[in-house]
């Protein structure tokens, strides 16, 4: 079963510096997001993706933060100058179109937990 | 998206079936019910979604009351991998660009 994946599966990152985060999202699918879950809080929604621009961010999604799809399979979130406050499990998803036009259910990747110190 | 209420936590014995609730009072006519779990920080994981009528996979079993203010996820026999943090969302369907918004959920223990 096609699923969504997530490298690396740990990040540690001094505070300050740039760090990249990759997904291959299932390969059908055109719809792209980032979630990302403080360790004991919600999972909580940063951007979502399509035809190559930003659909709807949240208010965390700040000047920090940005997100690419450099070819045809990669989805990368980027944070420019990390800070204590980014550390957190960050889970990309992915949805359709063909099939279930209405409803775009998200299949999210294992994650990758980002540490900074 | 309306807001969605549901117990912090359950128990269910193994073998038996877990039927977890949520209430969606201010629901409307163009919002789904979703539902997701997250098995101990992996991602969150599918399960369904409805829209009015009861729907039912190979998973769980989604009913969702007449007036749709409320369902209930049946997972028709609990095992100790379906151990997980359970989420009922409310979203608009017709727009992928739309967020999921994950509340606390309700943390399921299946127990031997």
């Amino acid at each position: 079963e096609p699923e969504v994946t997530q490298t690396p599966s740990h990040q540690v990152t001094q505070m300050g510096q740039e760090v990249i985060l990759r997904c291959v999202p299932i390969s059908n699918h055109l719809y792209f997001y980032w979630y990302r879950q403080i360790l004991g809080q919600k999972v909580e929604f940063l951007v979502s993706f399509y035809n190559n621009e930003i659909s709807e961010k949240s208010e965390i999604f700040d000047d920090q933060f940005s997100v690419e799809r450099p070819d045809g399979s990669n989805f990368t979130l980027k944070i420019r100058s990390t800070k204590l406050e980014d550390s957190a499990m960050y889970f990309c998803a992915s949805s359709d179109e063909q099939g279930r036009i209405w409803t775009y259910e998200q299949y999210f990747g294992p994650g990758t937990r980002l540490t900074v110190t | 998206d309306a807001k969605t209420t549901q117990p912090p936590s359950m128990d269910c014995a193994e073998g038996r079936a877990a039927n977890l609730p949520c209430n969606h009072s201010t629901i409307s006519g163009n919002e789904y019910v979703y539902w997701y779990r997250q098995i101990h920080s992996q991602g969150p994981q599918y399960i369904i979604h409805g829209l009015k009528n009861n729907e039912t996979n190979e998973m769980a079993s989604l009913i969702i009351t007449e007036d749709r203010k409320s369902s209930t996820l049946i997972l028709p026999h609990a095992t100790l991998r379906d151990t997980a943090v359970y989420y009922c969302i409310v979203r608009v369907g017709g727009n992928a660009g739309n967020m999921l918004t994950f509340g606390g959920g309700t943390r399921l223990m299946v127990k031997p």
